[in-house]
Parts: structure tokens; C-alpha cells; sequence
């Protein structure tokens, strides 16, 4: 069974900067590309970042760009976000996600974890 | 960047309606578009990928038509489970991997 597990979310103040992970298993993670996909609060879905299986490719929403960094460890089957200069704008629950199809680009999503909501504030 | 237009943003209906979503591209997607659906605090769902291709396990009264620039989610007879908001995702052109704004279909 696929499952995907975010963790590192929380309260940040602006500016500030945090980590977040998605544990995966239940299927060959270094197959399949991922992606972080956010949602404000009342909000409709954002998409934010992916990878390729690799790692070798990285692909950033320009709301982000230069300020987060997405990254994986295949051998501990791990997606992280880094996330830096944090904005209130950036208040949102994050998503990881599987892509469906395995050794390809980015296509769409089959699965998605629970979430974990970041919060920045003073 | 690829805008995907949806409508109507909301819907109310009852159970046994059949329900139609469209999402417009901004630019030809062929037919690079995937459908969710989510449920208040849960995380979206697949539903059709492909434009048209069901996902393992949706019921059949899902379906998803169209290709290019307009494209339609239909539900042929609304149940009490399917009230919910909708998503349509395109994966022709990225960055970035663009939504729809979403359609809430409610109880009427």
C-alpha cells in the first residue's frame, strides 16, 4: 500500500525558515518523480515544486523560486522541501505527491500524503 | 504560463443529477489534464487522468471528455459522497503545473 507521510510543518515566524518531509513507501520511490503541492487556508491548490526520480531535474512555481528547494534521498525513500525567507503568503498545508507513471516526467498524481500545515506569523 | 479556467466556481444540485464541470485552457493542452476531487481536510483525490482515463477504483459514473482547450468532469448521477469541490490539473506545459480555481458542488 502506497503511503506518503509529511512532517516538519508548523509555526515560523517571517523570514524565517523550516524543513518539511514526506516519508514514502509501498512502491520503488526512485521510479517516480514527486511533488510539493500547497493550499491557503479557504484556498484553492497550488502547485509548488517537483523532482524527477533521479533528482537530477528540479522544477519551481516562480512564487517560490530562489527561495525554496525541493531535494529526495532515494535510499531513505524521503522527499524534502526546504523552505527559506518564509512568507505569510506561504501559510498554506503542504502536500507531497507520487506521480503516477514510473521513469517519466512529471505527470500527474496519483497519490497524496495528509498534509502539514506551516504557518508563518509574528 | 497555462491558465485553466473552471466553471462554474459552485454548484448546487441534488442526488441523482448529473453534474458537468468544464475547464477551459488558456493554450492547447492536448489532452494533459487530470481531474480531483477534494473533501473538507482530506487530501485531493484522482479521479480521471488523461483527459479521459478513469482512475483504478472511481466509480463509472465518473466521467472526463475533451482535449485541446476545453474539457468536461461529468458525474452521471450525483450521490450523497460525491458533494465535494473539483480540480482540474494540466501537465502539458511546466513550470508550472497549473489548477483549475476549483468547483464546490453542494447540496441543493
Amino acid at each position: 500500500e502506497v503511503q506518503l507521510l509529511e512532517s516538519g510543518g508548523g509555526l515560523v515566524q517571517p523570514g524565517g525558515s523550516l524543513r518539511l518531509s514526506c516519508a514514502a513507501s509501498g512502491f520503488t520511490f526512485s521510479s517516480y518523480a514527486m511533488s510539493w503541492v500547497r493550499q491557503a487556508p479557504g484556498k484553492g491548490l497550488e502547485w509548488v515544486s517537483a523532482i524527477s526520480g533521479s533528482g537530477g531535474s528540479t522544477y519551481y512555481a516562480d512564487s517560490v523560486k530562489g527561495r525554496f528547494t525541493i531535494s529526495r534521498d532515494n535510499s531513505k525513500n524521503t522527499l524534502y522541501l526546504q523552505m527559506n525567507s518564509l512568507r505569510a503568503e506561504d501559510t498554506a498545508v503542504y502536500y507531497c505527491a507520487k506521480c503516477k507513471m514510473a521513469a517519466r516526467p512529471i505527470n500527474t498524481f496519483d497519490y497524496w500524503g495528509q498534509g502539514t500545515l506551516v504557518t508563518v506569523s509574528s | 504560463d497555462i491558465q485553466l479556467t473552471q466553471s462554474p466556481s459552485f454548484l448546487s444540485a441534488s442526488v441523482g443529477d448529473r453534474v458537468t464541470i468544464t475547464c477551459r485552457a488558456s493554450q492547447g493542452i492536448s489532452s494533459y489534464l487530470a481531474w480531483y476531487q477534494q473533501k473538507p481536510g482530506k487530501a485531493p483525490k484522482l479521479l480521471i487522468y488523461a483527459a479521459s482515463t478513469l482512475q483504478s477504483g472511481v466509480p463509472s459514473r465518473f466521467s472526463g471528455s475533451g482535449s485541446g482547450t476545453e474539457f468536461t468532469l461529468t458525474i452521471s448521477s450525483l450521490q450523497p459522497e460525491d458533494f465535494a469541490t473539483y480540480y482540474c490539473q494540466q501537465l502539458n506545459s511546466y513550470p508550472p503545473l497549473t489548477f483549475g480555481g476549483g468547483t464546490k458542488v453542494e447540496i441543493k
